[in-house]
């Protein structure tokens, strides 16, 4: 059955660095979806992606985020200067569908820590 | 500000009994509606969509949809410990995605 991968599995950095969190969706899948989780707490959308530009973002994407999809496969999420409150599970997702009536399907995560 | 409700629990049912989960929406102009099972230190999984009032069933699994209420639940049918997880309900409005805090379940053999 295919589903959506993600590496790496934990990211530690520190403080200040940049990381760059890396998804495969599923291959016939069309809209890409970024989240994260902080430890407790629930689920927060950060950003949606269809044909190669942001077509729906939250408040939290603020301009420390940035998406891409390099190539054909890989759906990124990049953090600049990251700061301790970024510590979260960050959980790539990908539907197949348009974005109203979609099924969502979340890859593993990333579990990022900043210290 | 969007929210989703749902009551955090914990829910306690004996093995074999319907557990009944719980979520409301602020939003009259959401669409879409979603339940996902979250185990533990894992990622959340699709267990039913529902988009129009009504009950939807799928196996052991029914999603039920009151729009005028503003309000979602889900059944689960013959509980089983594995069901034992955080069940989150997600409703999509405007093109964002909502999820609440989810509400977790424990089954008791």
């Amino acid at each position: 059955e295919p589903e959506v991968t993600q590496t790496p599995s934990h990211q530690v950095t520190q403080m200040g660095q940049e990381v760059i969190l890396r998804c495969v969706p599923i291959s016939n899948h069309l809209y890409f979806y970024w989240y994260r989780q902080i430890l407790g707490q629930k689920v927060e959308f950060l950003v949606s992606f269809y044909n190669n530009e942001i077509s729906e973002k939250s408040e939290i994407f603020d301009d420390q985020f940035s998406v891409e999809r390099p190539d054909g496969s890989n759906f990124t999420l990049k953090i600049r200067s990251t700061k301790l409150e970024d510590s979260a599970m960050y959980f790539c997702a990908s539907s197949e569908a348009s974005q109203r009536y979609n099924e969502q399907f979340f890859g593993p995560g990333t579990r990022l820590t900043v210290l | 500000q969007k929210e989703v409700e749902q009551n955090s629990g914990p829910l306690s049912v004996p093995e074999g009994a319907i557990a009944s989960l719980n979520c409301t929406y602020s939003d009259r102009g959401s669409q879409s509606f979603f339940w996902y099972r979250q185990y533990s230190g894992k990622s959340p999984e699709l267990i039913m969509s529902i988009y129009s009032n009504g009950d939807k069933e799928d196996g052991r699994f029914t999603a039920q949809l009151n729009k005028a209420s503003q309000y979602v639940s889900l059944l689960i049918r013959d509980s089983q410990p594995s069901d034992s997880a955080t069940y989150l309900c997600a409703v999509n409005t405007g093109n964002q995605f909502y999820f609440g805090t989810g509400t977790s379940l424990t089954v008791i053999p």
